[in-house]
């Protein structure tokens, strides 16, 4: 079974532009889920999605968005980036939500802002 | 809301020898997950404890959950090149409305000096 793939590996972007980042979970996979990694702050939870409705949203500002398709593939999107959003964007599939689903990471999407 | 901690932050041991990393939760878990991420790769799913109590083995891994399921352990026997890398733990935070994140503490990073 393919694993978690996320596209594109690395970005690199300049301050007020905006990105979409993608993620395919594993097949049959329903749940996916958006984490920001930096050294500073470790793993942070952006938003969950499952059958295309967002779940669960962290603490992090409009500017930081996302969708999933009838497909399960989700996107996220980030506008008017700033120099702060430098991240490695990890996106995490599992079979279904709640509370007692282990987490199938991807390689993540390096983005680096300018 | 719920934070999960880790200690220690670093930990450098000599090839051969222990490693314990230690979670803290300030809320009550109904599990806990732990998850290993190498350099440069992303973090993968290693064990889930549910029950009080419950005491894990893989290989040379022993992972422990606490009687009051707020705190968890994992201790590395024989420490070897190969276990180099971040291990975090993650307990599930109730978001509301049957919806659950997953809350990852800072990790401990792991050197094994040869």
């Amino acid at each position: 079974k393919a694993g978690v793939t996320q596209t594109p590996r690395y970005l690199i972007k300049t301050r007020g532009q905006q990105v979409t980042l993608s993620c395919s979970p594993i097949s049959g996979h329903r749940s996916v889920s958006w984490y920001q990694q930096t050294p500073g702050q470790g793993l942070q939870f952006l938003f969950e999605y499952f059958s295309e409705t967002q779940r669960n949203k962290g603490n992090f500002p409009g500017r930081f968005s996302g969708r999933q398709f009838s497909n399960s593939r989700s996107e996220m999107n980030v506008s008017t980036l700033e120099l702060g959003d430098s991240a490695l964007y990890l996106c995490a599939s599992s079979p279904v939500t709640g509370d007692n689903s282990p987490l199938h990471f991807g390689n993540g999407t390096r983005l680096t802002v300018t | 809301g719920q934070q999960v901690m880790q200690i220690p932050q670093y930990q450098h041991v000599q090839e051969g020898e222990d490693f314990t990393t230690y979670c803290n939760s300030s809320t009550t878990l109904s599990n806990i997950q732990w998850y290993k991420q190498r350099p440069g790769g992303h973090p993968v799913f290693l064990i889930q404890l549910v029950k009080s109590g419950e005491v894990k083995k893989q290989k040379r891994l022993t992972f422990q959950f606490g009687e009051a399921k707020k705190n968890s352990s994992l201790h590395i026997t024989a420490t070897q090149t190969t276990d180099v890398g971040t291990y975090f733990c993650a307990g599930p935070t109730d978001s509301g409305a049957g919806s659950y994140q997953l809350t990852f503490g800072k990790g401990t990073k792991l050197s094994v000096i040869p």
